[in-house]
């Protein structure tokens, strides 16, 4: 049970170019999230999903796209990388009415 | 505007004393309160919770304690073990928030031998 996969785990852009980060979960979740964490800045939300085709925004989803097409893969696009969107990303997923998400390990990403 | 924050960047603790992590929020719509643990270059795991009709919540040496007048609520660990040694991130969820969390800034916890 590999639980919430993300990749890559480190990943250097330069500024202007476009990326997707991966998340692939196998535990059956409906809820999946995609967070970022900057120093003193604790996670912050991106996107969102509550099951396949459904799709939100978070706190910061400015720059970023998502689809959800199966219940298993949630990925994140860079439309346009910019040194603002350098972060570490993490992927999450919970069931629905359960608190606790499951997260990935994290992309480490810098655009320079 | 941070809704959940943990004022304490960081904390010293020596094995086995107890430790004690901080986290306050302002909005009152919050229900249900989490910590979570963090390694270096891992991902946050889930330690413990507490909804918003309960006062304590209590999982082996880890107790939450929410107190909803003052919109506060606190982590002890006790007693406290190197392995404990890691960033705690408190978090918050909205009843309306399609389980959206919002996450304090995290306060990293040192255990001294």
């Amino acid at each position: 049970n590999a639980g919430v996969t993300q990749t890559p785990k480190f990943q250097v852009l330069k500024t202007g170019q476009s990326m997707t980060l991966q998340c692939a979960q196998d535990m059956n979740h409906e809820y999946m999230s995609w967070y970022r964490q900057d120093p003193g800045m604790g996670l912050r939300l991106i996107h969102y999903s509550v099951g396949a085709g459904i799709t939100d925004q978070g706190e910061v989803p400015n720059g970023y796209n998502v689809s959800r097409s199966t219940t298993e893969d949630f990925p994140l696009r860079l439309l346009s990388a910019a040194p603002s969107q350098t972060s570490v990303y993490f992927c999450a997923s919970t069931r629905a009415g359960n608190y606790g998400y499951t997260f990935g390990s994290g992309t480490r990403l810098t655009v320079v | 505007d941070q809704q959940v924050k943990q004022n304490s960047p960081s904390l010293s603790v020596q094995e086995g004393r107890i430790s004690i992590l901080n986290c306050d929020y302002t909005n009152s719509m919050f229900d249900y309160f989490l910590w979570y643990k963090k390694y270096p270059a891992e991902g946050p795991t889930f330690l413990i919770s507490i909804s918003s009709i309960k006062d304590k919540n209590e999982d082996g040496r880890f107790t939450v304690f929410l107190n909803k007048s003052a919109k506060h609520l606190s982590l002890h660990i006790v007693p406290s073990q190197p392995g404990d040694s890691a960033v705690y991130f408190c978090a918050a969820s909205d009843p309306q928030g399609a389980q959206k969390l919002v996450f304090g800034q995290g306060t990293r916890l040192t255990i001294n031998p």
